[in-house]
């Protein structure tokens, strides 16, 4: 199985900065169709997950540009810009190139 | 608007057996891979079971394989989740997610998730 690892933990941000997360897989998420199957997701509290980036970096519709995704084969990154109220929650990667498909262990966003 | 409803969750004894539902509207079921997803309290996200659209293809993860069984009802935009020899530590609020598959065939991303049912294993 293709083990995801997160970090950090946590980050407490303050609102108008920007943060930053990793996750980084223990296979590469590169198909030889050039595409890499690592998507973001947030879990805000008392709400579903949703979809911010797939692809690693494309943004899913209505996900504000706030949110960007980037990375290689196996690190990836997620950052938030301009950090508002709102983005509080745990954000999770999660690989799809092979089932299982796996997610990471979270990293939790506050707000200071 | 796209809704994936859940329903079925609740407390049962350990060794017992649930069935979960997920009803969707708004999006083309019927030619859509389908998901169960759960969150356990204190845990992350644990992606559970994959049905493809046409029932064809199945997979679990192994923490569910031999117990749990996906299973959809296209005619009723439906899917399922048999859950047998439940076990303490598969309390968690469970998710259905619909997913985009990709020309490679391989799952793109979850685009739709519901609000998920509350399933708590405790005798």
């Amino acid at each position: 199985d293709i083990v995801m690892t997160q970090t950090p933990l946590s980050l407490s941000v303050t609102p108008g900065q920007s943060a930053s997360m990793s996750c980084k897989s223990s296979q590469s998420l590169l198909h030889r169709d050039e595409k890499k199957y690592l998507s973001w997701y947030v879990k805000r509290p008392g709400q579903s997950p949703q979809l911010l980036i797939y692809e690693a970096s494309n943004r899913f519709s209505g996900v504000p540009d706030r949110f960007s995704g980037s990375g290689s084969g196996t690190e990836f990154t997620l950052k938030i810009s301009r950090v508002e109220a709102e983005d509080v929650g745990i954000y999770y990667c999660m690989q799809s190139i092979q089932v299982p498909l796996t997610f990471g262990g979270g990293t939790k966003v506050e707000i200071k | 608007q796209v809704q994936l409803v859940e329903s079925g969750g609740g407390v049962v004894q350990p060794g017992r057996s649930l069935r979960l539902s997920c009803s969707a509207s708004g999006f083309i079921f019927s030619t859509s891979a389908m998901h169960w997803v759960r969150l356990a309290p204190g845990q992350g996200l644990e992606w559970l079971a994959l049905i493809s659209y046409d029932r064809s293809n199945e997979y679990y993860a192994d923490s569910v394989k031999g117990r749990f069984t996906i299973s959809r009802d296209n005619s009723k935009s439906t899917l399922y989740l048999q859950m047998n020899s439940l076990r303490a530590e598969d309390t968690a609020v469970y998710y259905c997610a619909s997913s985009d598959i990709g020309g490679s065939g391989l799952v793109r991303y979850f685009n739709y998730w519901g609000q998920g049912t509350l399933v708590a294993v405790s005798s």
